[in-house]
């Protein structure tokens, strides 16, 4: 089953709104989650790097400020898409990188489509 | 930066036929990941790789780590038509405080029944 989960899985909303995303690990504590972006018939963009208790890491050219990252616990990070417009409308998975033996792996949501109208 | 080449972009096949479909890059890494993607949905793991020359087998999938550390293969043998997706390789380079996950640009297979 899922191991790592993220909701909601479909949103549309107005230009100008903001719009938050929640990406849970089920049953491992993940001091280090990702967002990622994805465009149609395209691989997976990393857009910043979520760690628990302290400022997220931006990838070049991810604005910050547009972009809000919080990890207050060791299941949860939340990516909030601020004064959303048009081009903001993406699909964007989060994933969380799994401590202990396989600590390398990451395990990724199922991933949110972004509609901005 | 790290690249990925992954080849090819995308396979046409007939139902029964085996599959192969492989990363290289400019750069070694310590860990090789093969994922599926369905439409609409995150990439789900299928095989991780942790050293060079290793090869792991997942029911009709087997992937292999390149002996140079800079390449890897996975093959689906006796396709179906739920094999149908996009299949990510995804290199990871890890070792102290760096730790970066590099993924190829995915290859689609369509089987056809």
């Amino acid at each position: 089953g899922a191991v790592v989960s993220q909701h909601p899985s479909w949103v549309i909303c107005k230009s100008g709104t903001s719009v938050k995303i929640e990406c849970r690990s089920l049953d491992f504590q993940a001091t280090t989650m990702f967002w990622y972006r994805q465009f149609p018939k395209q691989s997976l963009m990393l857009m910043a790097t979520s760690n628990e208790g302290s400022k997220a890491t931006y990838e070049q050219g991810v604005e910050k400020d547009k972009f809000l990252i919080n990890h207050a616990s060791l299941t949860l990070s939340t990516l909030t898409v601020t004064s959303a417009h048009p081009e903001d409308s993406s699909f964007y998975i989060c994933s969380a990188r799994r401590p202990g033996p396989a600590k390398n792996i990451q395990y990724f949501g199922a991933g949110t489509r972004l509609s901005v109208l | 930066g790290q690249q990925l080449n992954q080849s090819p972009q995308s396979m046409f096949i007939q139902e029964g036929e085996d599959v192969s479909m492989n990363c290289t890059s400019s750069s070694i890494f310590n860990t090789w990941l093969w994922y599926k993607q369905d439409p609409g949905e995150g990439p789900v793991l299928l095989i991780a790789l942790y050293k060079a020359g290793e090869l792991t087998s997942n029911g009709r999938l087997t992937a292999q780590f390149g002996i140079t550390r800079k390449d890897s293969f996975l093959n689906i043998s006796a396709s179906i038509p739920s094999d149908v997706g996009i299949y990510f390789c995804a290199g990871l380079y890890s070792g102290g405080s760096n730790y970066k996950l590099t993924f190829g640009k995915g290859t689609l297979l369509t089987v056809n029944p």
